[in-house]
């Protein structure tokens, strides 16, 4: 099993619908991040979160560390959202690995 | 900042071939990583170094693979003898500090076909 599960592993979306994208891991963390790849291949990095939620523009994580669970939430969706979001957790301590979800493949039609 | 400079942006070899991947962290960054990517695996850490000195290897796959970090601007990751099965896009990544609450900011990768 994998350390870090997301889902849904695909998801489309209508212009304007409110998505969510959820990410669960099974072992104790220090970090949890929140990553984008857009179609081209970049990847960027859009929130690292320890405890609570935090807020981007339209995008809001949270995380519940009791239940080693994370969502990624984006408001008003919109087309040039469409992107791989990607869930990676680090265990802390003296080791700065990260460990990666498959990803959640998010189409946004107009 | 020019951000994480990678190249070749793109890498057709044949089997059996020695393939040499490079990267240029972003300037003032103690922290490099190597990350491979497959439809399969998702992304996995291969190697990261801290202060051009490498930490964690343990993703490396086998000793066809290694990296150097001869200083602070430069890293490689060499394969020798290349196999299909490494067909993969190789991302590196820097970040500022030793923490794992810090933000790593990824290279434009690797795309690299064996045939």
């Amino acid at each position: 099993k994998n350390e870090v599960e997301q889902s849904p592993q695909n998801l489309t979306a209508q212009e304007g619908e409110f998505i969510t994208i959820n990410c669960s891991y099974s072992v104790g963390i220090s970090a949890l991040h929140w990553l984008q790849q857009h179609p081209g291949g970049g990847i960027v990095s859009l929130f690292m979160l320890s405890s609570g939620k935090k807020k981007h523009g339209r995008l809001i994580a949270t995380i519940n560390i009791q239940e080693k669970h994370s969502s990624l939430h984006i408001t008003a969706s919109h087309p040039r959202d469409s992107a791989v979001y990607i869930c990676a957790v680090c265990s802390g301590g003296s080791n700065y690995k990260l460990t990666f979800g498959k990803g959640t493949l998010l189409t946004v039609n107009p | 900042d020019a951000g994480v400079i990678q190249s070749p942006r793109h890498e057709v070899t044949e089997m059996g071939q020695e393939v040499t991947l490079r990267c240029k962290p972003i300037s003032g960054h103690d922290y490099l990583f190597w990350y491979r990517q497959t439809m399969m695996r998702g992304l996995e850490l291969l190697i990261y170094f801290n202060n051009n000195v490498p930490i964690d290897d343990s993703g490396m796959p086998e000793d066809r693979f290694s990296a150097k970090m001869p200083n602070a601007s430069f890293s490689t990751l060499k394969i020798q003898p290349s196999e299909p099965r490494d067909s993969a896009v190789y991302f590196c990544a820097s970040s500022l500090g030793g923490s794992s609450k810090e933000t790593q900011y990824f290279g434009p990768g690797t795309r690299l076909l064996v045939l």
